[in-house]
């Protein structure tokens, strides 16, 4: 089974500080997302990336930026974080080709004061 | 851009009814899949369809995309309380793109 494993499953972290989240995933997917979930607005999609090196923003990139060195690893990066930041962090991967489905990590609930 | 809409948004049923949730595209989807997400949990892939009018069984749920590829629901017979959950549908992204536009998934509640 493909696993996708988030380092943390809860982080509190204060006003301006500079936040790294990690996701591996350890099946050699090519593709891999950055979905931010709130309560009554679902999935939203910040940040993607084909391969290594290589992203693109998604639906709300706005206050984050991505790193992908390696092909199982993807890091979200909070540069200044803030309160309307708090939110269940979720990252997924998949193999290359429309139609695959996505696996998701537990997700990390961050919690901004 | 591509909005795919799910309703309802809450479900609450007695143990033993039938339940189903609805997706529609703004746009003709290639595929579309379906996802469940228990409380506390993370979304976990159920089902991909492809086909015009294609209908596909999981045991008790039922999935079927529309003939036009812009609609899809997901139904559940004889709710159990191991059903509970949020079920999301997602189509891909604009120009068939490999990533997923997600429907807001309705959470289903099950009264035992």
């Amino acid at each position: 089974d493909v696993k996708v494993t988030q380092s943390s499953r809860y982080l509190v972290k204060r006003t301006g500080e500079k936040v790294f989240l990690e996701c591996v995933q350890d099946m050699d997917h090519e593709n891999m997302f950055w979905y931010r979930q709130d309560p009554g607005l679902g999935l939203r999609l910040i940040y993607f990336s084909y391969d290594v090196k290589m992203k693109e923003k998604g639906d709300i990139p706005e206050g984050y930026s991505v790193s992908r060195e390696k092909k199982e690893r993807f890091s979200l990066i909070l540069e200044s974080a803030s309160t309307n930041q708090t939110s269940m962090y979720l990252c997924a991967s998949s193999l290359s080709g429309t139609g695959n489905g996505y696996t998701f990590g537990s997700g990390t609930r961050l919690t901004v004061v | 851009g591509q909005q795919v809409m799910q309703i309802p948004q809450y479900q609450h049923v007695q143990e033993g009814e039938d339940f189903t949730t609805y997706c529609n595209s703004s746009t003709t989807l290639s595929n579309i899949q379906w996802y469940k997400q228990r409380p506390g949990g993370h979304p976990v892939f159920l089902i991909q369809l492809v086909k015009s009018g294609e209908v596909k069984k999981q045991k008790r749920l039922t999935f079927q995309f529309g003939e036009a590829k812009k609609n899809s629901s997901l139904h559940i017979t004889a709710t159990q309380t191991t059903d509970v959950g949020t079920y999301f549908c997602a189509g891909p992204g604009w120009g068939g793109s490999e990533k997923l536009v997600f429907g807001k998934g309705t959470k289903l509640t099950v009264n035992p």
